[in-house]
């Protein structure tokens, strides 16, 4: 079974600081991918970053980076310089990577984000 | 359009009514996805249809819900008899399954209201 945790119903953050929303996962499959997504107030859900199990490095697209730790089965996102158009809730998502087929995509409960200006 | 589209935007029905939810994937895509999002939480997973094989329907809450797919194109979800605690939105995705690293692209949703 796939499990999707995010611990963090609510953050409050200063603008240009960084911010890190954390992200811990379960999964038996051999190898997966994990996504981070985030939703506005306007309700569209935005795809921001992707990591996938076997990648070397951590994914990183602008200001926004993954820390992987994958012993430790963790895919926090960090994002540098925060804006106030950064205020939003942030899913974290997983997909399993079984042997022959892709499954179903899972998400977590989210974190709502709020910027200080 | 070049997104994924979603009908109708917002629906209110009587409890006991049955209604019928539509997705538009984006063309070529072969993977789409049904979620549930109640009011300030996060995405249920409801079904994933792949290609031609067999849809997971593991996340269907109960038997008043199905949903069908026409290839690799439109789908539909149908829920029966439908009760107060099917209030939510219900949001499609579809993507290209690039080795599982392809993004969802999602539609703004159905809002589903049951009074």
């Amino acid at each position: 079974a796939q499990k999707i945790t995010q611990t963090q119903p609510g953050m409050f953050v200063q603008e240009k600081e960084a911010v890190t929303l954390d992200c811990t996962y379960d999964t038996s499959d051999p190898s997966y991918g994990l996504f981070w997504y985030k939703q506005p107030s306007s309700g569209e859900m935005i795809f921001l970053i992707y990591q996938g199990s076997y990648d070397q490095q951590n994914a990183t697209e602008g200001r926004y980076s993954l820390n992987f730790q994958k012993a430790r089965k963790s895919a926090n996102l960090v994002i540098s310089a925060s804006q106030l158009g950064d205020s939003a809730m942030y899913f974290c998502a997983m997909r399993g990577l079984g042997y022959s087929s892709a499954s179903k995509i899972i998400f977590g409960s989210g974190t709502r984000l709020s910027i200080r200006p | 359009g070049a997104g994924v589209s979603q009908s109708p935007s917002n629906k209110v029905t009587e409890k006991g009514k049955d209604v019928e939810l539509r997705c538009d994937p984006i063309s070529g895509h072969t993977a789409l996805y049904w979620y549930r999002q109640r009011l300030g939480q996060g995405l249920e997973f409801l079904i994933y249809f792949q290609g031609n094989s067999a849809p997971d329907k593991s996340g269907l809450p109960s038997d008043r819900f199905s949903a069908e797919r026409t290839g690799e194109s439109v789908s539909t979800l149908t829920i029966q008899r439908t009760q107060q605690e099917d209030s939510a939105v219900y949001l499609c995705a579809s993507s290209l399954d690039r080795g599982g690293a392809g993004e969802l692209f999602f539609g703004e949703g159905s809002r589903l209201t049951v009074l």
